[in-house]
């Protein structure tokens, strides 16, 4: 069965850590996305990444950044955890083409 | 930009009941539509697509028609189940090389016995 995978369903960080969210995909994707999901705004896209180290900023960038050295494997970095980051982190993958994105299961992140 | 446009919900039903929910959408281009389902706790699954005008996505007795001339793309299902319980989010693809999607705020429904 083909996954998206996030490393951790639940994280309680304190302000000003440095947060890494991992995702792995074990179907060859070309692109990967980060969303973050909040009640009343519905997903937001933060990065994504059509390419091994290749990124491009989304609609809520800031206080973010990316890493992708692996196809596999996208990373996303909250430089320095503020609470208004608290949130469900969504990772997602999908091939060339209107084919659909593949999410994984999602980390909620609460920053206190 | 693109954008999506649906109610929030919660859509509540008695089993067996039909089920509509509406999405329209703005876009330039010639966009892929989508139906998302997220259950609880879960991220989101594909439920349906439509690539092009007039085509009908269909899965698990859900089905939606991308109409061009309104804009809609509504998710329709003839006999809800109280498993059909769930979040369901309308979603374009910009038909970009990179499949950017642009997400509807999401659908809440409510199916009870």
């Amino acid at each position: 069965d083909v996954k998206v995978t996030q490393s951790s369903r639940y994280l309680v960080k304190r302000t000003g850590e440095k947060v890494f969210l991992e995702c792995v995909q074990d179907m060859d994707h070309e692109n990967m996305f980060w969303y973050r999901q909040d009640p009343g705004l519905g997903l937001r896209l933060i990065y994504f990444s059509y390419d091994v180290k290749m990124k491009e900023k989304g609609d809520i960038p800031e206080g973010y950044s990316v890493s992708r050295e692996k196809k596999e494997r996208f990373s996303l970095i909250l430089e320095s955890a503020s609470t208004n980051q608290t949130s469900m982190y969504l990772c997602a993958s999908s091939r060339q083409g209107a084919y659909g994105y593949t999410f994984g299961s999602g980390t909620r992140l609460t920053v206190v | 930009g693109d954008s999506v446009t649906q109610m929030e919900g919660p859509v509540t039903l008695s089993e067996e009941a039909f089920l509509t929910i509406n999405c329209t959408y703005t876009a330039t281009g010639y966009p892929s539509l989508f139906w998302y389902v997220q259950y609880p706790g879960e991220g989101l699954q594909l439920l349906l697509k439509a690539t092009k005008a007039d085509d009908k996505g269909s899965n698990k007795g859900f089905e939606a028609t991308y109409r061009k001339e309104t804009t809609s793309f509504h998710l329709e299902k003839g006999s809800v189940q109280v498993s059909d319980s769930a979040v369901y989010f309308c979603a374009l693809s910009d038909g970009g090389g990179y499949q950017k999607v642009t997400f509807g705020i999401g659908t809440k429904l409510q199916v009870i016995p």
